[in-house]
């Protein structure tokens, strides 16, 4: 089974400042990895994922994340966020093995950022 | 083009009542999923449909819950008996299920409220 962590509830970030947004994870298997965004009273959208290869992704809005095995971590950053950042962020993993592809969830960061 | 859709968007109901949640999936797309949204328990994984079938169920929370799809395409979780702790946003999202793994995506949920 997996789990994921996601270490604040609520991040205050002034505007034009840098976030990192902690996510941790457990398996006993591969898996992939990924951040989804949910912008106020809408649906859940993908940031960026980590299949394989290079462990530094890029996604969009200008987010990164760093997959670091040995940490088992996949934090999220920006270097400059802005107002229109403000959201839910979600980190999840999925079974690399076979085909079914279900997430497994963290609990979500409340990212507020302030003018 | 369309997005995955769901209807209504918004349900209010009475414990006890049975309420039918409808999901259209992208064209193509064989892999479904039903997500759960709650306040305490966060995203959780309800079922997977592979095509029609459903070859993991392990995610559904009680025997009041049951999903079905037909023709490969337009999913239905169906609750019967609603009790308060079903009140949550219940959000359903589709994969094309061939090839490398293939992005989620999510359509914007119907939050369900049992009075």
């Amino acid at each position: 089974a997996q789990s994921v962590t996601q270490l604040d509830s609520q991040v205050p970030v002034f505007e034009e400042a840098p976030v990192e947004l902690r996510c941790n994870y457990s398996s006993s298997v591969s898996v992939y990895l990924f951040w989804y965004v949910q912008y106020p009273n809408q649906g859940l959208q993908l940031l960026l994922k980590y299949l394989s290869g290079s462990t530094l992704v890029k996604g969009i809005n200008g987010f990164e994340a760093e997959f670091n095995k040995s940490q088992t971590s996949f934090h999220l950053r920006k270097p400059s966020v802005h107002i229109s950042d403000t959201a839910e962020y979600f980190c999840a993993v999925s079974d690399q093995r076979g085909s079914q592809g279900n997430l497994i969830f963290g609990k979500g960061t409340k990212l507020s950022v302030k003018p | 083009g369309a997005g995955v859709s769901q209807s209504p968007s918004n349900k209010v109901t009475e414990k006890g009542k049975d309420v039918e949640l409808r999901c259209d999936p992208i064209s193509g797309h064989t892999a479904l999923y039903w997500y759960r949204q709650s306040l305490g328990q966060g995203l959780e994984f309800l079922i997977y449909f592979q095509g029609n079938s459903a070859p993991d169920k392990s995610g559904l929370p009680s025997d009041r819950f049951s999903a079905e799809r037909t023709g490969g395409s337009v999913s239905t979780l169906t609750i019967q008996r609603t009790q308060q702790e079903d009140s949550a946003v219940y959000l359903c999202a589709s994969r094309q299920d061939w090839g490398s793994y293939n992005e989620q995506f999510f359509g914007p949920g119907t939050r369900l409220t049992v009075l």
